[in-house]
């Protein structure tokens, strides 16, 4: 497509559970950035991965979150035994190098009962 | 340790008044500096953005932004808002050595 695309769009999941979100960037995009987005909150940082590397690793917001990225391509932030503060739009960007215009998708929207 | 900061969580304005939107940073090298808007149920979408050059942006939309370096500051500015504008607006910093980060958004109401 010629957008970011994200899904699901929508998840609900129980307590404990692992959930998988995967992110298709813009073709040709090298960069690509994952961020949290709570109810009425601004965007947290989560992760940047240069082509399938991340050089910074640092917002992740504990070990229950782990992200990949194969070649310059899919991405999927996984988080691992889900908690309730997990709930969230998680969204992603993707850009043709890093700091030139970031596109986003329409996010998934988390939602851990 | 870098930190982007948007002073106001709220602004509401008349449509035809001016609007002033802030944005403060701090990080050591030189910044690149954005501002996305996200209106209700839309994805983010990049108004504005600078990198070098003159400090004086343009952007879509009839933005402008203004880069101070001395104040660290990147402003949004609008000379006559329309009822559209009401949304939320994020500035987003970064540099060569840090990813970009975001501000914590100003919420926009236009009162008709």
């Amino acid at each position: 497509g010629a957008g970011v695309s994200q899904s699901p769009s929508n998840k609900v999941t129980e307590k404990g559970k692992d959930v998988e979100l995967r992110c298709d960037p813009i073709s040709g995009h090298t960069a690509l950035y994952w961020y949290r987005q709570r109810l009425g909150q601004g965007l947290e940082f989560l992760i940047y991965f240069q082509g399938n590397s991340a050089p910074d690793k640092s917002g992740l917001p504990s070990d229950r979150f782990s992200a990949e990225r194969t070649g310059e391509s899919v991405s999927t932030l996984t988080i691992q035994r889900t908690q309730q503060e997990d709930s969230a739009v998680y969204l992603c960007a993707s850009s043709l190098r890093k700091f030139t215009e970031a596109f986003f998708g329409q996010g998934t929207r988390l939602t851990v009962v | 340790a870098q930190s982007v900061t948007q002073p106001d969580i709220h602004i509401t304005v008349s449509e035809g008044a001016s609007l002033e939107l802030r944005c403060n940073y701090s990080y050591g090298a030189t910044p690149y500096l954005f501002w996305y808007v996200q209106s209700p149920g839309q994805g983010l979408q990049l108004l504005l953005k600078y990198f070098s050059g003159d400090t004086l942006v343009q952007g879509i939309k009839g933005f402008e932004a203004e880069f101070k370096r001395s104040q660290s500051s990147f402003n949004l500015r609008k000379p006559s808002v329309h009822w559209s504008d009401a949304a939320e607006y994020f500035c987003a910093v970064g540099d060569n050595n840090n990813d970009m980060r975001f501000g914590a958004g100003t919420r926009l109401t236009v009162k008709p």
